[in-house]
Order: structure tokens, then sequence, then C-alpha cells
């Protein structure tokens, strides 16, 4: 089973700050590799797929980039409404399909 | 656009068996390349996928819980269901369905159903 580790478990940025956000992967994923958002209450919502392209109505500040085992979210600009949890999950090998324990971006 | 609405018992027992349904609208669950899955999430901790199905009958369950699995299909009425046998208090979480298009990625996601392990 492929472990998704992501850093850091909380990050506490202020909104118009650059944010960056880290996947890495217990072995190579290819570029086989998305991140999810997930608001408090609410369900995920793809936002990256494929380490680097942005799912549909997914704005530009949003961006990922990475391959084999290292992957980075980065929101460019936070808006008040990023702030939420962020979840790396990988296709590369499975079953199971396996998701990173998440990273709380916080104000 | 899709749309995906879990329904499920809010409250079961120990040991008992866990029901679950995914009513999907907007599509057609018969799309060729289309999968459904399930994931669930522990009050205040990460995701955990569970089972994709395809309209075939085709399923894929996660291997830590495969023994417990079985997932269907029901395609006049574009339903997609889940059962979940022996339960324990750790199977408590919020239970998602998702559209898991080409086996690749979840999306969209219903609204989630939270489910209570508790005699």
């Amino acid at each position: 089973e492929i472990v998704l580790t992501q850093s850091p478990a909380t990050l506490s940025l202020s909104p118009g700050e650059r944010a960056t956000l880290s996947c890495r992967a217990s072995r190579s994923v290819n570029n086989y590799l998305a991140w999810y958002q997930q608001k408090p209450g609410q369900s995920p919502r793809l936002l990256i797929y494929d380490a680097s392209s942005r799912a549909t109505g997914i704005p530009a500040r949003f961006s990922g980039s990475g391959s084999g085992t290292d992957f980075t979210l980065t929101i460019s600009s936070l808006e008040p409404e990023d702030f939420a949890v962020y979840f790396c999950q990988q296709r590369s090998n499975w079953p199971p399909f396996t998701f990173g324990q998440g990273t709380k971006l916080e104000i | 656009q899709v749309q995906l609405q879990e329904s499920g018992p809010g409250l079961v027992k120990p040991s008992e068996t866990l029901s679950l349904i995914c009513t999907v609208s907007g599509d057609s669950i018969n799309s060729h390349n289309y999968y459904w899955a399930w994931i669930r999430q522990p009050p205040g901790k990460g995701l955990e996928w569970i089972a994709t199905v395809h309209y075939s009958g085709n399923t894929f369950y996660n291997p830590s819980l495969k023994s417990r699995i079985t997932m269907s299909v029901d395609t006049s009425k574009n339903q997609f269901s889940l059962s979940l046998s022996s339960l324990t208090a750790a199977d408590t979480a919020v239970y998602f369905c998702s559209r898991h298009s080409g086996l690749r990625y979840f999306d969209p996601w219903g609204q989630g159903t939270l489910v209570t392990v508790s005699s």
C-alpha cells in the first residue's frame, strides 16, 4: 500500500499570502496524484488531478506540481474561502486508492 | 450536472450490517467509463476509500475491508449500494459516495451521511 504523508499538519497564514502544501509518497506514483479541498461540514472537492491539471471551475490561483514521490499544492494568494483542509490522493498503485492525512490551512 | 445523494440508517448496532444507497441524478450510471465509489471519513480524521463498482458489475474493494463488503448497482433506479457487515465502533464515520471516472479520481461527491455504530 502506498502511504501519502502530508506536511505540515497545520499551516497558519493570512489572506493574500502564498500557501505551499506538501505531499510525499512512500514510493513513486508517477504523476498520478490529486488534491482535494474540504471545508467544514462539506464533502471534498477535486482541485487538481494528475499532479498539475486543474479540475473544472477551479481558480487559477491553485496550482500543483511534482512527480514521483514529492508533490506540492500552491495557492498563490489566499482568499478567505481557501481556509480549509486539503488532502492528496494517489491512483498509481491500487487497491487501495489512498489519501494523505490532510493539511489544515487556517487563518 | 451530476449529483449524488447518500441514504442510510444513521445509527446501527455493533455486529450488525450497514446498508447504504447512493442515488445518482443528472447522469446515467450506465455511462461506459464511469465507475462509482464509496469513501468514508471517521469524525475529525482522514479519508478512506472503501470500494468501487462499474455498472457491468465489476467491483474493486479495499483489501482491509474486503471480507466485509458487498457493492452492487441497480441501473433501473440509477443507484448503487454498499453493504458492510460485522460493524464495530471503528466503522463510525461519514460515508460519501462519488463518481470515480476511469478509476482515476473522485469527482463529484455526495454530501455524505453520518453512520454511528453504537448499542
